[in-house]
């Protein structure tokens, strides 16, 4: 069974930094790319960033390039969000997923980041 | 960026009736169309991928179709927990980008 768990999210102040890790299993996690998609509260999904199955390849959406890093531990099965310089339009939601079985079927549970002072 | 225009905003029917979802993308996605699912509090639910391939465990009542830019998903006969918000996502290209959703509700 697929299972992707997300995990360091909570309260941070405006400019600050926080990381977020998603613990995967139940699949071949250095075979596949993964991504991060977020929503702010009551709002839509809103993909974040993308890392390919070797770490190799990343992409941003543009308001967070240069502000958050993609990474991924293949040993560990873990993937991860660097965020810093946090601002309010962060506060969301943040999901993890993954290309396996043709992009997106599974996601973890979500967690949810507050930016707020 | 390819921008995902999805309509409608919300929807209201009955138990029983059919629907459909639209999804319109400014440029050829190329089929890399996926529906979901997501209800209040939960992560969102592949239905659909690729146009019109029903993922494991969706009822048949859900079918996809489309090409080029236009997309729809089809609920051929509403079942009371259908009765959520529905989003596309396209994956031809970066960034990726989703619809804007469909609340779904009970007329």
């Amino acid at each position: 069974e697929v299972q992707l768990v997300e995990s360091g999210g909570g309260l941070v102040q405006p400019g600050r930094s926080m990381k977020l890790s998603c613990a995967a299993s139940g699949f071949t996690f250095s075979n596949y790319g993964m991504a991060w998609v977020r929503q702010a509260p009551k709002k839509g999904l809103e993909w974040v960033a993308y890392i390919s199955y070797d770490g190799g390849s990343t992409y941003y959406r543009d308001p967070v390039k240069g502000r958050f890093t993609i990474s991924r531990d293949n040993a560990k099965s873990t993937l991860y969000l660097q965020m810093d310089s946090l601002r309010s339009e962060d506060t969301a939601t943040y999901y993890c997923t993954t290309t396996y079985a043709h992009w997106f079927a599974y996601w973890g549970q979500g967690t949810l980041v507050t930016v707020s002072s | 960026d390819i921008q995902m225009t999805q309509s409608p905003s919300f929807l209201s029917a009955s138990v029983g009736d059919r629907v459909t979802i639209n999804c319109k993308a400014s440029q050829n996605i190329n089929k890399y169309l996926n529906w979901y699912q997501q209800k209040l509090g939960e992560a969102p639910k592949r239905l659909i991928y690729n146009t019109n391939n029903l993922q494991t465990g969706i009822p048949s009542r859900f079918s996809g179709s489309g090409s080029g830019t236009d997309y729809t998903l089809t609920i051929s006969s509403l079942q009371p927990e259908d009765f959520a918000t529905y989003f596309c996502l396209q994956h031809n290209s970066f960034p990726l980008t989703f619809g804007s959703g469909t609340k779904l509700e009970i007329k």
